[in-house]
């Protein structure tokens, strides 16, 4: 079985601040893993994913994740925060190999403060 | 092209009520998938189509809720009778790739309020 934990449900940063939204993940195999981004009155979107291949994986809108096996995690940065990252994120993981059962975190409201 | 589109995208109905939201997934993904989304908790997976059958529905909490795919094309959802705990937010995703590392893509969601 697999999972993730989200640390912080709400996580406010300045504009022009790093953004980190934190993931951990369990898994009994390699996972895939993923950062899905809803914003308000839309679908979810997804931002980027790890797929075995490099441990640096960079998405859309300027954010990057990086796989840390043994750290267990997957925890998403941008450097600098803009207004238009307000948005709840979420963390997913599922099994390599498998067809696609998604399993995802309980998810992170991220607010900027201009 | 399309996304996934879902109707409707708010419904709210009394106890005891039936409610049935359709999802029409991307023209030619065969993986058509439902989570849901109760307030303030994860995105559950409830059941995975791949074209009309069944490929796990090992997360439909009980008998009253019922999936069905007619022709590989869309889907519904009914609940029937809807309890107040049903309340959430019901997305739709599919994907063309079988195997992980084919990208979901999701609709807008249908928001139920069961009162």
């Amino acid at each position: 079985a697999q999972s993730v934990t989200q640390l912080g449900s709400h996580v406010s940063v300045s504009e022009g601040a790093l953004v980190l939204l934190r993931c951990n993940y369990s898994s009994s195999v390699p996972p895939y893993l993923f950062w899905y981004v809803q914003y308000p009155n839309q679908g979810l979107q997804l931002l980027l994913k790890y797929t075995s291949a490099a441990t640096l994986v960079k998405g859309i809108n300027g954010f990057e994740a990086e796989f840390k096996k043994s750290e267990t995690s997957f925890h998403l940065t941008k450097p600098s925060a803009h207004m238009s990252d307000a948005a709840e994120y979420f963390c997913a993981v599922t099994l390599s190999g498998g067809y696609q059962k998604v399993t995802f975190g309980t998810g992170t409201k991220l607010q900027v403060i201009p | 092209e399309a996304g996934v589109t879902q109707f409707p995208s708010h419904s709210v109905i009394e106890k005891g009520q039936t409610v049935t939201l359709r999802c029409d997934p991307i023209s030619g993904h065969d993986n058509l998938y439902w989570y849901r989304r109760v307030m303030g908790k994860e995105i559950k997976f409830l059941l995975h189509f791949v074209k009309e059958s069944k490929q796990d529905e090992s997360g439909m909490p009980n008998n009253r809720f019922l999936a069905e795919r007619t022709g590989g094309t869309y889907s519904t959802l009914k609940v029937q009778p809807a309890e107040l705990e049903d309340s959430g937010v019901y997305f739709c995703a599919s994907s063309q790739a079988a195997g992980a590392t084919g990208e979901l893509f999701f609709g807008e969601g249908s928001r139920l309020t069961v009162l």
